[in-house]
């Protein structure tokens, strides 16, 4: 059971907008930046978002991240195909003095 | 071409220990807080440890405390990460993932190597 809770799946026609959940608690979240993963199949995790709602330069301005509390949320517009992957969110924890992962969410675009 | 490749990966009987690598190339590894983030087979990321720039500051999760130690050689531009005492649950591909300054995330993964516990 993983310290940040993401629904397992999601899915989204090409042109919808999706978004994925994080929760988290006061220990990461709530205290910490978040960050966004995306991790296409057979292949090692990219980041996508980082300070909540930053995007490395090359992410598309389609990702777009929020925080609130001890909440946040990634948004992909305009789904591609080539969205099609699992997301995982990440905050560091006080609590535990060390990264904590969402459990991930695979999204399919239909 | 900024890279991290990990090494050292394979096949161990429970109770027994490997030493994984991770090499950095093209940039300077000094620099950097790396970590070492695991994925078991059909399952979701899980962080392992990580290792502050000079190795002075280390953190690990529960489960590998006590059998796990992170470690690195700043003039090979390397790190380490040994495994002792391994058990099934340990079974995953293993990435080390440097952290970016300024809270910018792990910005640099490598490929990742396996490690099977059976």
């Amino acid at each position: 059971q993983s310290v940040l809770t993401q629904p397992p799946s999601a899915s989204g026609t090409p042109g919808q907008r999706v978004t994925i959940s994080c929760s988290g608690s006061s220990s990461n979240i709530g205290r910490y930046f978040v960050y966004w993963y995306q991790q296409l199949p057979g292949t090692a995790p990219k980041l996508l978002i980082y300070r909540n709602n930053q995007r490395p330069s090359g992410v598309p301005d389609r990702f777009s991240g929020s925080k609130s509390g001890t909440s946040a949320s990634l948004a992909i517009s305009g789904l591609r195909s080539e969205d099609e992957a699992d997301y995982y969110c990440a905050a560091w924890d006080d609590s535990l003095s060390g990264w904590v992962f969402g459990g991930g969410t695979k999204l399919t675009v239909l | 071409e900024v890279q991290l490749v990990e090494s050292g990966g394979g096949l161990v009987q429970p109770g027994g220990s490997l030493r994984l690598s991770c090499a950095a190339s093209g940039f300077t590894l000094r620099s950097y807080w790396i970590s070492w983030v695991r994925q078991a087979p059909g399952k979701g990321l899980e962080w392992v440890a990580n290792i502050k720039q000079d190795g002075s500051e280390k953190n690990y999760v529960e489960s590998v405390k006590g059998r796990f130690t992170i470690s690195r050689d700043n003039a090979k531009n390397s790190m380490y990460l040994q495994m002792n005492s391994l058990r099934v649950e340990d079974t995953a591909v293993y990435y080390c993932a440097r952290e970016a300054p300024e809270s910018s995330g792990m910005d640099v993964w490598g490929q990742g190597t396996t490690v099977t516990v059976s």
